[in-house]
């Protein structure tokens, strides 16, 4: 089955660590992304890529980087500058030619 | 820049209520129009979109018509089940940028009673 596949589900950080959460698809679209959401919030993007190799930042990068080495798969690492880092992230992909994206189940951090 | 207002939750009806939840939308372009649905610890599911003015995206009994004229883009279902008890996320994409990056509403959480 096609689709896009997040890991891990839950994640605890402490303090001054950095994690990285994986996002992975098999549907062939070029264009990837992260989300951050918060309770009772819309989703905020943190970086965007639209093909390999390239990326963008969204409307709240601080604290975060990421990378496209392949098509299929598109990280995020929270590094300890991100200074409040507990929240659902979700990853989407969207192919070339579609308006919509498709998302990910998501993962949960939570700094402790 | 682009934005999405949605009515404010949560929302509670019965079973077999009707339901409207509101969305607007300011834009420069002409965006496509979508709902997603997240269901609780999940990700997002696209529910429906419309893709041009006067279109109606219509999927699992729900419809939303895209109204230039009102820049609205309401979500309805005439009768509500309990399974649908969700978050409802309105969102726009402007196809005539690059990055096509989708811009949210807060979300409208809704609980059916039975």
């Amino acid at each position: 089955d096609g689709g896009i596949t997040q890991s891990p589900k839950y994640l605890f950080r402490k303090e001054g660590q950095n994690v990285t959460l994986s996002c992975e698809q098999n549907l062939n679209h070029d264009a990837m992304y992260w989300y951050r959401q918060d309770p009772g919030q819309g989703l905020r993007l943190i970086y965007y890529s639209q093909i390999v190799n390239d990326f963008q930042k969204g409307d709240i990068a601080e604290g975060y980087s990421v990378s496209r080495e392949k098509k299929e798969s598109f990280p995020l690492t929270v590094t300890s500058a991100q200074k409040n880092p507990t929240a659902f992230y979700l990853c989407a992909s969207r192919g070339v030619s579609s308006g919509e994206q498709f998302f990910g189940p998501g993962t949960r951090l939570t700094v402790l | 820049g682009d934005s999405v207002t949605q009515m404010e939750g949560p929302v509670t009806l019965s079973e077999e209520a009707f339901l409207t939840i509101n969305c607007t939308y300011t834009a420069t372009g002409y965006p496509s129009l979508f709902w997603y649905v997240q269901y609780p610890g999940e990700g997002l599911q696209l529910l429906l979109k419309a893709t041009k003015a006067d279109d109606k995206g219509s999927n699992k009994g729900f419809e939303a018509t895209y109204r230039k004229e009102t820049t609205s883009f309401h979500l309805e279902k005439g009768s509500v089940q309990v399974s649908d008890s969700a978050v409802y996320f309105c969102a726009l994409s402007d196809l005539g940028r690059g990055a096509q990056k989708l811009v949210f509403g807060q979300g409208t959480r809704l609980t059916i009673n039975p």
